[in-house]
């Protein structure tokens, strides 16, 4: 069945650190994939989406490309800041366009 | 209304009640998602609806657990006889259409005692 699998967290960067989640995803077809970030006591939001093999989401200074040859979403920002440190997930749309979501990776940023 | 909206926020309940958990989506989405999310966990799919039918209940995790949405709106989770692992957050997510952008609520955090 569809799955998605994420790097563990946490992971722990200061402030303006490079930052990258890697996300690798099996699936039938070539379904979308989005990213959604979770704040602290706050829901679910979308960060970004991109729907077809090389389209790049972006959003908020974060970017993933979606690589059909090596079925991976990597999530980057190039200068992350405190308010980024949240929970993200990945998640590709399986059949019945169902979000098939990962344990997520907690992001901690340090000033 | 403006988002997805479920009700209530917070259920404290005995083990072995019945609870219910209510969402009203994004007025004219036509499909609606219910998911789990325990401590430490990621998000678990539970049922899909497109309008008032539901063609994946794939991840109900038992006979407890039971949904069913009305008027193509307003959909209720029901959760019989409750238990302990039940306790989580359970939220609801809708979309314009299938393969559109999906919205998620606040979620309702259910805890068993």
């Amino acid at each position: 069945g569809d799955s998605v699998t994420q790097m563990e967290g946490p992971v722990t960067l200061s402030e303006e650190a490079f930052l990258t989640i890697n996300c690798t995803y099996t699936a039938t077809g070539y379904p979308s994939l989005f990213w959604y970030v979770q704040y602290p006591g706050e829901g679910l939001q979308l960060l970004l989406k991109a729907t077809k093999a090389d389209d790049k989401g972006s959003n908020k200074g974060f970017e993933a490309t979606y690589r059909k040859e090596t079925t991976s979403f990597h999530l980057e920002k190039g200068s992350v800041q405190v308010s980024d440190s949240a929970v993200y997930f990945c998640a590709p749309q399986g059949d019945t366009d169902k979000l098939i979501f990962g344990t997520g990776t907690r992001l901690q940023v340090f000033p | 209304g403006a988002g997805v909206s479920q009700s209530p926020s917070n259920k404290v309940t005995e083990k072995g009640k019945d609870v219910e958990l209510r969402c009203d989506p994004i007025s004219g989405h036509t499909a609606l998602y219910w998911y789990r999310q325990s401590l430490g966990q990621g998000l678990e799919f539970l049922i899909y609806f497109q309008g008032n039918s539901a063609p994946d209940k794939s991840g109900l995790p038992s006979d407890r657990f039971s949904a069913e949405r009305t008027g193509g709106s307003v959909s209720t989770l029901t959760i019989q006889r409750t238990q302990q692992e039940d306790s989580a957050v359970y939220l609801c997510a809708s979309s314009p259409n299938p393969g559109n952008t999906i919205y998620f609520g606040e979620g309702s955090w259910l805890t068993v005692v």
